[in-house]
């Protein structure tokens, strides 16, 4: 039972390097998210797609860019890395949310970035 | 715009407490409201749901009733245990948008043996 898979884990960077994050899910979800989470600021969106081929911005899009080639996978990348961009970040995806299903989200374990 | 607003942690309790986070939301139309909790180096998971006003949402030993009228899904248990020590997020998401999913800022609870 993989869920959502995650990599790497873990990464320290310095300022200006860029890196590729790596979502993969096996439960056909169409919808993919990745969030970032912060000290006393919960979980904020960067960007989400709803289905193969599609992204989107969502609520902290500047400094990332997201690419959708396949279903299963979500690939979060940033071109230049900040200190601001130190975090942990989350993948997650869903069924297609209807008044049917409950729109659960399935989470990655995070991964942990550090920007020197 | 819809938020999300859950009180502030952390929170620490004896073993065999009881538990109250209250959260409340401002939305429009008929979200559905979620409990998370986030275990110490793991993701978040989901650990209550509903999806309609006075529907209650349980599992382990966990409540929450979507309370239309006060706009609120408290969480509640009766007896806690050193277990559950972890960050517990409110969230709910607008079947209108597929980025409509509002998550409250987390409480971290810590429960002394």
């Amino acid at each position: 039972n993989a869920g959502v898979t995650q990599t790497p884990k873990f990464r320290v960077l310095k300022t200006g390097q860029s890196m590729t994050l790596l979502c993969a899910q096996d439960m056909n979800h169409e919808y993919m998210y990745w969030y970032r989470q912060d000290p006393g600021m919960g979980l904020r969106l960067i960007h989400y797609s709803v289905g193969e081929g599609t992204t989107a911005k969502g609520e902290v899009p500047d400094g990332y860019n997201v690419s959708r080639l396949k279903k299963q996978n979500f690939l979060l990348g940033l071109e230049s890395a900040a200190p601001s961009q130190t975090s942990v970040y989350f993948c997650a995806s869903s069924d297609h949310p209807s008044r049917v299903d409950t729109g659960e989200l399935f989470f990655g374990e995070g991964s942990r970035l550090t920007v020197l | 715009g819809d938020s999300v607003t859950q009180m502030e942690g952390p929170v620490t309790l004896s073993e065999e407490a009881f538990l109250t986070i209250n959260c409340t939301y401002t939305a429009t139309g008929y979200p559905s409201l979620f409990w998370y909790v986030q275990y110490p180096g793991e993701g978040l998971q989901l650990l209550l749901k509903a999806t309609k006003a006075d529907d209650k949402g349980s599992n382990k030993g966990f409540e929450a009733t979507y309370r239309k009228e006060t706009t609120s899904f408290h969480l509640e248990k009766g007896s806690v245990q050193v277990s559950d020590s972890a960050v517990y997020f409110c969230a709910l998401r607008q079947y209108s948008s597929a980025s409509k999913i509002i998550f409250g800022s987390g409480t971290r609870l810590s429960i002394r043996p």
